[in-house]
């Protein structure tokens, strides 16, 4: 079945530092990916997505980029902020079956 | 606010109880879902229902019932709440399966 193996955190960075959190998928199909994220407390929120090899996801200075052939999705971001911990989770979509498959979310802490 | 609103936001069940988890949206979307998050288990679908009228068994059916009583609703009933059931349950839409999902704010349901 599908799968999503994210990288494992916790994540502790300095503000202003460079993020990166890993996402590789299994899928059969030709998935879209997707990058959610889950502040204390509160339900998941659609941060970004992509839907077609070699397309770039961004929103609120992250970005992914669809990679078909490692079969990837990382999400990344130039400049962390405090207001930016959170839990994040990588997720595809099959087009097939219609429903997403969640990793098992990154715990990333920023400090000032 | 447009978006999903799930009810209670917080129970407290005993052993054998039984209750029922409140789901509804707003956003006309076809399909909805219900998740229970654990920790260092990430999220795990439950049920979905994929247009009014269909339900479907997720991962972890067993011990829960859904019924899609209409467009905007989506129910997920305990019929014997057991310890194990203990978790963070959501409830999510979307327009059609390859979209992005709208989460409500969860229910904390603990069981003792």
């Amino acid at each position: 079945g599908d799968s999503v193996t994210q990288m494992e955190g916790p994540v502790t960075l300095s503000e202003e530092a460079f993020l990166t959190i890993n996402c590789t998928y299994t899928a059969t199909g030709y998935p879209s990916l997707f990058w959610y994220v889950q502040y204390p407390g509160e339900g998941l929120q659609l941060l970004l997505k992509a839907t077609k090899a070699d397309d770039k996801g961004s929103n609120k200075g992250f970005e992914a980029t669809y990679r078909k052939e490692t079969t990837s999705f990382h999400l990344e971001k130039g400049s962390v902020q405090v207001s930016d911990s959170a839990v994040y989770f990588c997720a595809i979509v099959n087009t097939n079956a219609g429903k997403s498959t969640f990793g098992d979310g990154t715990t990333l802490t920023v400090k000032p | 606010n447009a978006g999903v609103t799930q009810t209670p936001k917080f129970q407290v069940l005993k052993t054998g109880q039984s209750m029922t988890l409140q789901c509804a949206q707003d956003m006309n979307h076809n399909s909805m879902y219900w998740y229970r998050q654990d920790p260092g288990m990430g999220l795990r679908l439950i049920y979905y229902s994929a247009s009014e009228g269909t339900t479907d068994k997720g991962e972890v059916p067993n011990g829960y019932n859904v019924s899609r009583l209409n467009k905007r609703e989506f129910s997920l009933r305990l019929e014997s709440a057991a310890p194990s059931q203990t978790s963070v349950y959501f409830c999510a839409s979307s327009r059609e399966g390859m979209g992005g999902y709208t989460f409500g704010s969860g229910t904390r349901l603990t069981v003792v």
